[in-house]
This record gives C-alpha cells, structure tokens and sequence, in this order.
C-alpha cells in the first residue's frame, strides 16, 4: 500500500513565524502535491512536483514555497505565516503520468495566530 | 450532488440502504475520475477510479458510473454502512498533465 506521512497532524505557530510542512512518500512516486483544504472551497493547489528539484506552482501559490531535494520529500514553506493561512494542508503523490490517482497523507491542521 | 459554494451538499441514508452520490464535472477533456472518501480528521482515501472509455466500473460495494455525455459522474454504495460516514468528493484528470480538479464534496451520513 502506498504510504504517505506528514509530519505534524496538528500545528499552532504565530504570525509572522516560517513554517515547515514536511512530507514523504515511499511508494516511489514521481510525483508530489500540497493542498490546502477549506470549508466549502474543496481542496486547493499550491505547489506540484515532477520531479527532484523541479517544482510548479498550483493555484494559489502566493505566500508559499517548496523544496524537493529527494524523490520522497516535498516540504511545503511558509515564509511569514499569515492567519489566513490558517487551514487544512493535505500532500499527495502520484506516479509518472496523467491517469494515476494520487494518495493522500493525514494532514497537517495549521492554525496561525 | 456536488456543487461549489460555502455549503456542503448532505446526504442521509438509512443502514443497510442504497447511497448514489453525484457529481458534476467541469472540463469535457478530462478522460480520468477519482472518487474519494474523506472521514472527519484525516486524508482523502481512494475508493474508485474510472477512465473515460468506460461507462461504468465495479468495486467491493461502490460502483462508479460515467455520463460523458451530460459530464456527469456518480457513486453508489450498496447496503451503506455506519462506516461509510465521511464527506465523498470527485476528482477529474485532465490529460497528459497529472493536475486534478476537485468537487467540495458530499457529506453522507448513515443512520443506524
């Protein structure tokens, strides 16, 4: 079974303060996704993964960056968290090409205040 | 069915009862479907999945039905179970990216 974790399933930091989303897979999978999930809005791209070191932004990808140095690890960076950052972060990954479902970790609660 | 808005379409099913979730798909390139089950706390769980050229697909008590021609998409979960509780949602692929656009989901709730 395709496993993915996150590190933290619940998050409190201050505004202002960065903020590290960490997420690994180990199911080999080439490709990696962060979303944000919010109440009547479904859930949201920020950033996408294709590859190591390769990252493409999503739909709202202001406010926030990425890092992939390693096939299994997309981390997700919020450089000055804001309160409407304040969400439900969910990584995904999935293989090669289109047409593969991807496969979701728990996710990460963030609450900033 | 699924809608985008600030309220989440609910469906409530007696145990033991037949449960049809819909979905209504945007893009009529897309050419692969997801349905996912999201219980409350944690991830998105894959339940089903179904390509373009079919019509419909079988799984362990979920069926997946496509509409092409009316960009529809439902889920039926037969004899429902208190476990099936959770928000289900749709997801459609439009190819060769591997980018997904999700529904806001439905939230299902079995009665005992």
């Amino acid at each position: 079974d395709v496993k993915v974790t996150q590190s933290s399933r619940y998050l409190v930091k201050r505004t202002g303060e960065k903020v590290f989303l960490e997420c690994v897979q180990d199911m080999d999978h080439e490709n990696m996704f962060w979303y944000r999930q919010d109440p009547g809005l479904g859930l949201r791209l920020i950033y996408f993964s294709y590859d190591v070191k390769m990252k493409e932004k999503g739909d709202i990808p202001e406010g926030y960056s990425v890092s992939r140095e390693k096939k299994e690890r997309f981390s997700l960076i919020l450089e000055s968290a804001s309160t409407n950052q304040t969400s439900m972060y969910l990584c995904a990954s999935s293989r090669g090409a289109g047409g593969q479902g991807q496969y979701f970790g728990p996710g990460t609660r963030l609450t900033v205040t | 069915g699924e809608s985008v808005g600030l309220h989440l379409p609910t469906l409530s099913v007696q145990e033991g009862d037949n449960s049809i979730i819909n979905c209504a798909y945007s893009n009529s390139a897309s050419d692969y479907f997801i349905w996912y089950k999201q219980e409350s706390g944690k991830g998105p769980q894959f339940i089903i999945d179904i390509r373009s050229n079919m019509d419909k697909r079988q799984g362990q008590r979920v069926t997946v039905l496509l509409n092409k021609t009316v960009k529809h998409l439902s889920l039926q979960i037969a004899a429902t179970q208190p476990g099936d509780s959770a928000v289900y949602f749709c997801a459609e692929n439009i190819r060769p990216g591997n980018q997904f656009y999700f529904g806001t989901g439905t939230s299902l709730t079995v009665i005992p």
